[in-house]
């Protein structure tokens, strides 16, 4: 199976400020990578889809890119409603496995 | 507009059975592959079952292969998964999800999800 690490698990940040989120695979997944969000009352929307690609009615402050091994999804700067837990997940191979998850707080 | 909305979650016994519901609106359900997702309290998601469109193909991890099975009733815009064999490490939120493989392979709508609760 391939492993997803999502870093950090926890990152306070302020209204305004730019973020990024990184997840590395445990080997290569050709771009084959999504985002997702998902609020405290466990509603989950996708944001990115084959690493850089934004799901329509995402707003163009978030964007995603990487290559290999290594992704990232960055906020340029965050909104009230962004602060969320965001999810990294593969689809390279079965498996279809997630990330652990990272935690955007406000600080 | 796209719904969603799981049901026949609850408590069940170790080693008893469940089946989960989840009835689709707003879009051709059999142009779509259907999955369940699910989250343990306070874990993070994990990829249950996947069902073609017309159902004749299934996909899953090994942690349920073999004790898990989804399945679909197109008429009925409705997927299933019969949960048997259930243990505690079931215990979790399980989401429906519709699988876009339009472009790339994602899930781009999901339900509010139904609880799950394996306890004696």
């Amino acid at each position: 199976d391939i492993q997803m690490t999502q870093t950090p698990s926890s990152m306070p940040a302020s209204l305004g400020e730019r973020v990024t989120i990184s997840c590395r695979a445990s080997q290569g997944i050709s771009n084959y990578l999504n985002w997702y969000q998902q609020k405290p009352d466990g509603t989950i929307k996708p944001l990115i889809y084959y690493t850089s690609n934004l799901q329509s009615g995402v707003p163009s402050r978030f964007s995603g890119s990487g290559s290999g091994t290594d992704y990232s999804l960055t906020i340029s700067s965050l909104e009230p409603e962004d602060f969320a837990m965001y999810y990294c997940q593969q689809y390279d191979s079965s498996p279809l496995t997630f990330g652990s998850g990272t935690k955007l707080e406000i600080k | 507009e796209v719904q969603l909305v799981e049901s026949g979650g609850g408590l069940v016994q170790p080693g008893r059975s469940l089946k989960l519901s989840c009835a689709a609106s707003g879009f051709t359900f059999s142009n779509y592959y259907m999955a369940w997702v699910r989250q343990a309290p306070k874990k993070g998601l994990e990829w249950v079952a996947t069902i073609s469109t017309s159902g004749s193909r299934t996909y899953y991890p090994d942690s349920v292969k073999g004790r898990f099975t989804i399945s679909r009733d197109n008429a009925k815009s409705s997927l299933y998964l019969q949960m048997n064999s259930l243990k505690s490490e079931d215990t979790a939120t399980y989401y429906c999800a519709r699988e876009d493989y339009s472009a790339s392979p994602y899930f781009d709508y999901w339900g509010q999800g139904v609880m799950v609760t394996v306890s004696s």
